[in-house]
């Protein structure tokens, strides 16, 4: 079975500084793993994936994340935050199934940024 | 287009109402979701189709109806609910992770919230 454990439930930061939003994995083989964001009362949107390709991706918004399997870790990381990047963060993995993929969700980090 | 677009936004019920929650897709994706989401938790998965075809049914309660008419459009049909079932509801759809050969990333609606008074 899969699991995902994000280590903070909410992270605090200053518009300027960087931010860093914690992920742990756990699975059987080798994972697909995803950020996503949502703002209040909005749907999920995709931040970036890992596909078992490149370890360090970049995402939208000037995001990215390492995918570590020694540490089974994908920390999520921005060098600058920006007001507009308070939200709720979800670390996500997912299990192939044929036709379809099922999502399994850590319970979500909520990142505040002050002025 | 790479949206997936949900109707209505918001919808109030009473416990004796009948109504569906529309979704629609134009992106050639074979599997489609329903998730709910109360406030500040991860959203759960309710119903997954794979080719018009019903996959995955999380143990939803029957005053839960899913549909899907075609590969483009999912329906969610709603009827006697109560009001602990006021949430937001999420669909969500994806590629064929077979066919791609990996796991696909899934494309969320913007969700309906739903208030059952």
């Amino acid at each position: 079975a899969q699991s995902v454990t994000q280590l903070d439930s909410h992270v605090s930061v200053s518009e300027g500084t960087p931010v860093l939003l914690r992920c742990n994995y756990s699975s059987s083989y080798s994972p697909s793993l995803f950020w996503y964001v949502q703002h209040p009362n909005k749907g999920l949107q995709l931040l970036l994936k890992y596909t078992s390709a490149a370890t360090l991706v970049k995402g939208i918004n000037g995001f990215e994340a390492e995918f570590k399997k020694s540490e089974t870790s994908f920390h999520l990381t921005k060098p600058s935050a920006h007001m507009s990047d308070a939200a709720e963060y979800f670390c996500v993995v997912s299990d192939r199934i044929s036709g379809y993929s099922t999502l399994t969700f850590g319970k979500g980090t909520m990142l505040l940024v002050s002025p | 287009d790479t949206e997936v677009t949900q109707t209505p936004k918001h919808l109030v019920m009473g416990m004796t109402n009948k109504k569906s929650l529309k979704c629609e897709q134009h992106m050639g994706h074979r599997a489609m979701y329903w998730y709910k989401q109360k406030a500040k938790k991860p959203p759960e998965l309710m119903f997954v189709y794979s080719y018009e075809k019903l996959s995955i049914n999380e143990s939803v309660p029957s005053r839960f109806s899913p549909e899907c008419p075609n590969s483009s459009l999912l329906n969610l049909h709603l009827h006697a609910l109560q009001p602990e079932d006021s949430a937001l509801y999420l669909c969500a759809s994806s590629q064929d992770s077979v066919r791609e050969g990996r796991n696909t990333e899934a494309f969320f609606g913007q969700g309906t919230r739903l208030t059952v008074v």
